[in-house]
């Protein structure tokens, strides 16, 4: 079936540089992508996200891309911190799916001091 | 209320006994949704309210499982006779809708059985 997935279970990248956490979709019909941080014992937290007739977008220190010819969505971060540990979350929404928010298995990124 | 609330923030049942799971969303926000999240995985979609459209339940994992939305606010999520597998943390999250994004969550519930 349909599904939201990322390549990589786990991230460990050192303070100060950038990190690239990749995510793989199927469902050739969303055309939303949300990508979230989920720091532990909290409920994930809104970082960026893209639509899909974007194909790249900026925020503070991070960037979001989107490839819609192979499915493939990133999310970069620029300069990491320890505060950047957490787990991240790619999600989609498929407008024919009365836009429901589906989620992918998420990716623990780890920064070394 | 400024954000998503729910409680109780942590639950300890024993095996077989009901629970009950609360979710205040942000005011105005036309959708909610209850994900549950195990250790260490993912999110896995459990119902999804949008207006006064009939809930998408094709999540939930089973008919102990219930979930309703009274006067399109506050939203209850039941658990019958409970079972060591429904052991999760329990989130729920609310927002306008559709791509008008604002997907705000709860810090979800901690649900132990034992």
């Amino acid at each position: 079936g349909e599904s939201v997935g990322l390549h990589l279970p786990t991230l460990s990248v050192q303070e100060g540089d950038n990190s690239i956490i990749n995510c793989a979709y199927s469902n050739s019909a969303s055309d939303y992508f949300i990508w979230y941080k989920q720091e532990s014992g909290k409920g994930p937290q809104f970082i960026i996200d893209i639509r899909s007739n974007m194909d790249k977008r900026q925020g503070q220190r991070v960037t979001v891309l989107l490839n819609k010819t192979v499915k493939h969505l990133s999310l970069q971060i620029a300069a990491t911190q320890p505060g950047d540990s957490a787990v991240y979350f790619c999600a989609e929404i498929d407008p024919g799916a009365n836009s429901k928010l589906t989620f992918g298995k998420g990716i623990t990124l780890s920064v070394r001091p | 209320g400024a954000g998503v609330s729910q409680s109780p923030s942590n639950k300890v049942t024993e095996k077989g006994k009901d629970v009950e799971l609360r979710c205040d969303p942000i005011s105005g926000h036309t959708a909610l949704y209850w994900y549950r999240q195990s250790l260490g995985q993912g999110l896995e979609f459990l119902i999804y309210f949008q207006g006064n459209s009939a809930p998408d339940k094709s999540g939930l994992p089973s008919d102990r499982f219930s979930a309703e939305r009274t006067g399109g606010s506050v939203s209850t999520l039941t658990i019958q006779r409970t079972q060591q597998e429904d052991s999760a943390v329990y989130l729920c999250a609310s927002s306008l809708g559709g791509e008008f994004g604002g997907y705000t969550f709860g810090s979800g519930t901690r649900l132990t059985v034992v």
